[in-house]
């Protein structure tokens, strides 16, 4: 069985700051997503990362994958409020035709001013 | 493009009534669908698969009677919540998958089901 941790679980941090989120699974994968969520809404697709060391950024936010070690992380670069959200993580295992996402249980990023 | 509408968005009923939920993919043919539930500060659950013209997939521990799930139309996939009561109070997500390089997900904007 498919397993994603994500951690932290809850992350407080300042404008300005920098930190990582990290996500680990326990089985070879085919691709990997992260998304954000906002209070009350449903998931905004972020990124999908298909190969080892593949790298993709957006503004203040950069993920990176590690197929080798069933790792990926989600860089944030001097925060900012509007950073505040649930991240997840999700993975689709490798191999036949299943496409079905196993998600992480989600980091809550508070930026404080 | 690819987007998917939900309907409702929100929906407040009594203990033992039924429920129903669309899931529209506006943009795209979507051959699966995917039913999510989701409860407070927790992360998404895969309820079922379903699939265009045939029968959906229901996961582990989800009660296919309670649940019931009909994709009719390559474009519209309905969960019906079934003697709906308190417990199933939660948001529930759809996503449509389009069939390609690597099978994205979009998802819906989630429906929220509060049983009194």
């Amino acid at each position: 069985e498919l397993k994603v941790e994500q951690n932290p679980l809850f992350l407080s941090m300042q404008e300005g700051k920098n930190y990582t989120i990290y996500c680990n699974y326990s089985t070879t994968s085919d691709r990997l997503y992260w998304y954000r969520q906002d209070p009350g809404k449903s998931l905004e697709s972020l990124f999908v990362l298909l190969s080892n060391g593949a790298v993709k950024q957006e503004g203040r936010l950069m993920a990176s994958l590690d197929t080798k070690a069933r790792l990926s992380t989600l860089h944030i670069t001097a925060a900012v409020h509007d950073l505040s959200a649930t991240y997840f993580c999700a993975v689709v295992p490798s191999g036949g035709s299943n496409y079905k996402l196993t998600f992480g249980k989600g980091t809550l990023l508070t930026v404080n001013p | 493009g690819a987007v998917v509408s939900q309907h409702p968005s929100r929906v407040i009923c009594k203990s033992g009534t039924s429920v129903k939920i669309e899931c529209r993919s506006l943009d795209f043919q979507a051959t699966t669908m995917f039913w999510y539930r989701q409860f407070p500060k927790q992360s998404l659950m895969l309820m079922a698969t379903s699939n265009e013209g045939s029968k959906a997939t229901y996961e582990q521990g989800v009660e296919k009677d309670k649940f019931l799930i009909n994709h009719a139309s390559l474009t519209l996939s309905t969960l019906t919540v079934t003697s709906a009561h308190p417990e199933d109070s939660s948001f529930y997500i759809c996503s449509a998958c389009i069939q390609g390089f690597y099978n994205e997900q979009f998802f819906g904007p989630g429906t929220r089901l509060t049983v009194l």
